[in-house]
Parts: C-alpha cells; structure tokens; sequence
C-alpha cells in the first residue's frame, strides 16, 4: 500500500491564483481530513470528510473548497491565493472511529508559499 | 481560551531521563484521546492512544484523568531519538471524523 499520497511536494503561488492539493489514500478509509500546520503551531482542520459525497467545515475553512467524489481522492481548492494561506498541507485518513479504530494516517504534506 | 493545550517547551534532557508531558482539554465531552509524534518537517504519526484505564507501551506511559481533564505522556529512559514535537490529540465522537490537536512540546534529549 502507498497509503496516504499528496502531491505537490513544493508549490509557490502568486496572490490571487488558484490551484488544487491533491490527495489520495489506498487504504479504503472512510475518513479523510485537510490541515494546516503553521511554524510552531499544531495542525488546524480544514474540512474533512466522513464517506464520499459527504463533506464538512472544520475550524479554519475560508477560502478554501473541498468534494469527495470517491473513496480514495479528496482534493482542496484553494479559490483565490492569499499570503495568511502560506503554510503546510496535511492531508490524513481513518478507517473509523471508536473501538480503537481511529488512527490517522497522514500524508508527506505539500509546503505552499504564497507570495 | 484552545480546546486543547499544551505547554510548548521545549524540554532538554539528557539521554537517559525521565520526562512528563501534560495536555489539558476544555471539552467535557471529549471521548478519544492520542499522542502522535511529529519529527522536523514531517508528518506526525500515531505515538499511542491514551485509555481511561492508563496504557504503556514499552518505555511510554500515557493516562488519562477525566475529572481533571488532562491527559499526560510520560517517556522513560530517554533517547536521542525519542527527540521529536509531541502532539496531544482529543476526539469528540459525537462529531465522527473530526480530531483537535494541540500545539505540541518539543523534546531535545542530548547526549
């Protein structure tokens, strides 16, 4: 298994521009989140999704979209660059929640500097 | 005031030494609870999950105090590559899927 896939690695944007992260698990998890961890700061969520079809707000959305056509693909759009969104992109999966079953596997991370 | 806090560190100590980390959490209704491990500029991973009744795992201890609402994470015998950024995790499951994390504490332990 791959796991947790994202990509890019490294994306420098201009103020404004508009891009896609993408991210992809084999694992047939149900659960898939986006965050953003900041210098020095623990990992805030975005969205997250609960099964395909289904999404969600977490606690920083703005400016920010998300769908899950699939099981395995859940990419996060970014509408309209701005440099507070200068950060790092984790993206993670769970196969479920309780009955210990909750460990989140998280992707490389995309490091996104905007400019 | 966050939902979960953490004291930052970082915390230096010798290889060899024992060190606690705590992480209190303000949501009453918090029903899960983690201890992932990050290392620099990479992505965290699971460390343990933390049981009401106390869990460990080799020269790791992790508890749980409800009434209080903390949980702690104690590293025993430390080594130079247990140095990493620890991060408090807490699960409401009335809210499936969507985990809080805390800032983290930074552990050096030196030769």
């Amino acid at each position: 298994n791959a796991g947790v896939t994202q990509t890019p690695k490294f994306q420098v944007l201009k103020t404004g521009q508009s891009m896609t992260l993408q991210c992809a698990q084999d694992m047939n998890h149900e659960y898939m989140s986006w965050y953003r961890q900041d210098p020095g700061m623990g990992l805030r969520l975005i969205h997250y999704s609960v099964g395909a079809g289904i999404t969600d707000q977490g606690e920083v959305p703005n400016g920010y979209n998300v769908s899950r056509s699939t099981t395995e693909d859940f990419p996060l759009r970014l509408l309209s660059a701005a440099p507070s969104q200068t950060s790092v992109y984790f993206c993670a999966s769970s196969y479920s929640w309780g009955g210990g079953e909750e460990t989140q596997y998280f992707g490389p991370g995309t490091r996104l500097l905007v400019l | 005031r966050k939902e979960v806090e953490q004291d930052p560190g970082p915390f230096n100590v010798p290889e060899g030494a024992t060190v606690a980390f705590n992480c209190t959490y303000s949501n009453s209704a918090s029903q899960s609870f983690f201890w992932y491990r990050q290392d620099c500029r990479k992505e965290p991973k699971l460390l343990m999950s933390v049981y009401s009744s106390g869990n460990e795992d080799g020269r790791f201890t992790a508890q749980l105090n409800r009434a209080s609402q903390y949980i702690s994470l104690l590293i025993r015998d430390s080594k130079l590559s247990d140095s990493a950024t620890y991060l408090c995790v807490v699960k409401r499951n009335t809210n499936a899927g969507k985990s809080t994390f805390g800032d983290g504490t930074t552990l050096t332990v030196k030769p």
